[in-house]
């Protein structure tokens, strides 16, 4: 079945620092791809989305690239700042189109 | 801010005892998710509807769990005898149809079984 991995818990940085949060994933379709970031006290909201058509998402400085051959779909930032601070989950849209496949969530911790 | 409202925001419940959640979907949205979210982030799945119907449900969602959409009132989710595993976050999603659409999720109700 459908799978998405992300293996980093927890990434601390300080400002300015670059973000990269790996995830990969396994399908047998062609994938839409999410990034949802939850901050303290919310509940997640969309932050990326890309899919086969445009392979590639970015949005508030963050950038994500779809790479079929390796199965990723690594978020990235190139300097991240306090208000970043937030768990990032990155998801699979299953087949059904009526489900999400989650990763496990990496806590973005930006040291002062 | 979230367009999607969520109440209570906390509550605390006896083992055994009935929890009721509540949630206003965004407007014009007929699809509604509940996720159960634990204390590692972990989000497990619930139920779904299209308008007032059910889509998909777990084998949990049918045991103890009941949940509903009615037509012109808020979406709610009860667990009719609390456990302490039951103690997690739960969150409401809507979207204009399906999780390939945004999921806009509310705030979330915490439960916590004592």
């Amino acid at each position: 079945g459908d799978s998405v991995t992300q293996k980093q818990g927890q990434v601390t940085l300080s400002e300015d620092d670059f973000l990269f949060i790996n995830c990969t994933y396994s399908t047998t379709t062609y994938p839409t791809l999410l990034w949802y970031v939850q901050y303290p006290g919310q509940g997640p909201q969309l932050l990326l989305k890309v899919t086969t058509a445009n392979n590639k998402g970015i949005s508030r400085g963050f950038e994500a690239t779809y790479d079929k051959g390796t199965t990723s779909f690594h978020l990235q930032k190139a300097s991240v700042q306090e208000s970043d601070s937030a768990v990032y989950f990155c998801a699979l849209v299953e087949d059904s189109n009526y489900q999400l496949i989650w990763g496990s969530g990496t806590k973005l911790i930006i040291k002062p | 801010n979230s367009k999607v409202i969520q109440t209570p925001r906390y509550l605390v419940k006896g083992q055994g005892q009935k929890a009721k959640m509540r949630c206003i979907p965004e407007k014009g949205h007929p699809v509604v998710f509940w996720y159960q979210q634990n204390k590692n982030n972990e989000f497990k799945f619930l139920i779904n509807f299209q308008n007032q119907e059910v889509l998909q449900q777990i084998d949990m969602t049918e045991k103890r769990f009941s949940a509903e959409c009615p037509s012109n009132s808020p979406c709610s989710l009860e667990i009719q005898s609390s456990e302490a595993g039951d103690s997690a976050l739960y969150l409401c999603a809507s979207s204009l149809s399906g999780a390939g659409n945004t999921l806009y999720f509310g705030e979330g109700s915490r439960l916590i079984v004592v």
